[in-house]
């Protein structure tokens, strides 16, 4: 059974730093994994998707990084702002699950940017 | 329309009534989505379309839960007899066929039964 665990649950940083947020997997045969961002109250908004071919994605001041054979990935986020503070999540979607399209997400990390 | 578009994005239902909650999707997603999310947690998978076929129901967490897409755009899901444990964020997601594609998510649909 795939799970997705995401550490760590909570993280509060100085505007301006640099941080990482990471996702682990127990199972590595998956398609691809996503990342998203959700804030309070709203829905989810997909920041970055890697294929499973692929080792990493950037968008802006997001980096995403993907270690299929260990189970792995990160969103680095540089020169933190206030308006970054939001729930992450990763998501991964499993091989075999053409005919499902299931997502396996994580519980999130809470990021707070402080002023 | 632009974005994947959910209805009511509140609902207070009392225990034991039936609710129905909308989903209209990305014009041309052939592939739609219902996830579950707790306060708290990350969305849990609830059932996939594609097209007007439901092709994986195994996330509906009892009979009283029941969803359809009948023309392959618009999907409804509906919970009967409402329990305090159905209270949660019901979020829908669209996207393209194939697993080269990332899903697009609606607001949400926050369901409080009292």
């Amino acid at each position: 059974k795939q799970e997705v665990t995401q550490i760590p649950a909570a993280l509060s940083v100085p505007e301006g730093e640099n941080l990482v947020l990471n996702c682990s997997f127990t199972d590595s045969a998956i398609y691809n994994l996503q990342w998203f961002r959700q804030d309070p109250g709203k829905g989810l908004t997909s920041l970055l998707l890697i294929q499973s071919s692929q080792r990493e994605q950037t968008s802006g001041r997001l980096n995403a990084s993907l270690d299929k054979s260990s189970g792995r990935s990160t969103l680095y986020i540089a020169a933190s702002q206030p308006g970054d503070s939001a729930t992450y999540l990763c998501a991964v979607r499993r091989e075999g699950s053409s005919n499902t399209g299931k997502l396996i997400f994580g519980q999130g990390t809470t990021l707070q940017v402080k002023p | 329309g632009a974005g994947v578009s959910q209805s009511p994005r509140y609902k207070v239902a009392k225990r034991g009534q039936d609710v129905a909650l909308r989903c209209d999707p990305i014009s041309g997603h052939v592939s739609l989505f219902w996830y579950q999310q707790a306060l708290g947690q990350g969305p849990e998978f609830l059932t996939y379309f594609q097209n007007e076929a439901q092709l994986d129901k195994s996330g509906l967490p009892s009979d009283r839960f029941f969803a359809e897409r009948p023309e392959g755009s618009v999907s409804t899901l509906k919970i009967q007899r409402t329990q305090q444990e159905d209270s949660a964020v019901y979020l829908c997601a669209s996207s393209f066929p194939g697993v080269s594609y990332g899903y697009t998510f609606g607001s949400g649909t926050r369901l409080t039964v009292v």
